[in-house]
């Protein structure tokens, strides 16, 4: 059974960093890309980020570039996303995703809450 | 960005029932490698989505043959027939032919 388990959900204030992992497991990791997506509260579906499986490619939405980074590590089978310069619209649940092909999300994790508030 | 307009917000059906639901591309769906990448996803109250339909009407891994997707280029649809209780929630379309990745508002399906 696949799973996907994010941690680091937390309240902080504008300007502040926090890091997101998720921990994957079900699955062959290494052979998939990954995905971060958000959902600010009451809101639709945003897609951040995305990791091939090699960490030989990148993408970033625009909302999100320069200010996160995603990295993998295949021997923990964990996704991460480092947010730094975080500011009020940022505050969302966040998704980690996994990649069936491409940008098409087969499975997601139960999300975890970020909150960016002073 | 491409932008995915689902129409109607929200619906109410009665068990057992049929329902539609449309979703809008504001440019074709159908990539260079002739695929048209085109999904939805259903948030069930509560809960992460699900992917429900990939590439327009493949249904995936598990999901009932009471649910169907059709159509092509900027226009499609997701057909629910003889629905269930636990077919509640907001469904979601989402391209994937063009970055970045994006998906449409949300219809919300809530019991008559």
């Amino acid at each position: 059974e696949v799973q996907l388990v994010e941690s680091g959900e937390g309240l902080v204030q504008p300007g502040s960093s926090m890091k997101l992992s998720c921990v994957a497991s079900g699955f062959t990791f290494s052979n998939y890309g990954m995905n971060w997506i958000r959902q600010a509260p009451k809101k639709g579906l945003e897609w951040i980020a995305l990791i091939y499986y090699d960490s030989s490619s990148k993408y970033y939405a625009d909302s999100v570039k320069g200010r996160f980074t995603i990295s993998r590590d295949n021997s923990k089978n964990t996704l991460y996303l480092e947010m730094n310069s975080l500011r009020s619209e940022d505050t969302a649940m966040y998704y980690c995703a996994k990649s069936k092909t491409g940008t098409l999300f087969d499975y997601w994790g139960q999300g975890v809450m970020v909150t960016v508030s002073s | 960005d491409v932008v995915m307009t689902q129409t109607p917000v929200s619906l109410s059906v009665s068990l057992g029932g049929q329902v539609s639901i449309s979703c809008r591309s504001s440019q074709s769906l159908v990539h260079n490698n002739g695929n048209t990448y085109l999904s939805w996803y259903l948030q069930k109250p509560g809960q992460s989505p699900q992917l429900l339909i990939y590439k327009v009407s493949n249904r995936f891994s598990g999901i009932s043959d009471r649910f169907s997707g059709s159509g092509s280029g900027t226009d499609f649809t997701l057909k629910i027939s003889r629905v269930e209780p636990d077919d509640l929630g907001v469904y979601y379309c989402g391209q994937g032919t063009q970055y970045p990745p994006t998906f449409g508002g949300g219809t919300k399906l809530e019991l008559k």
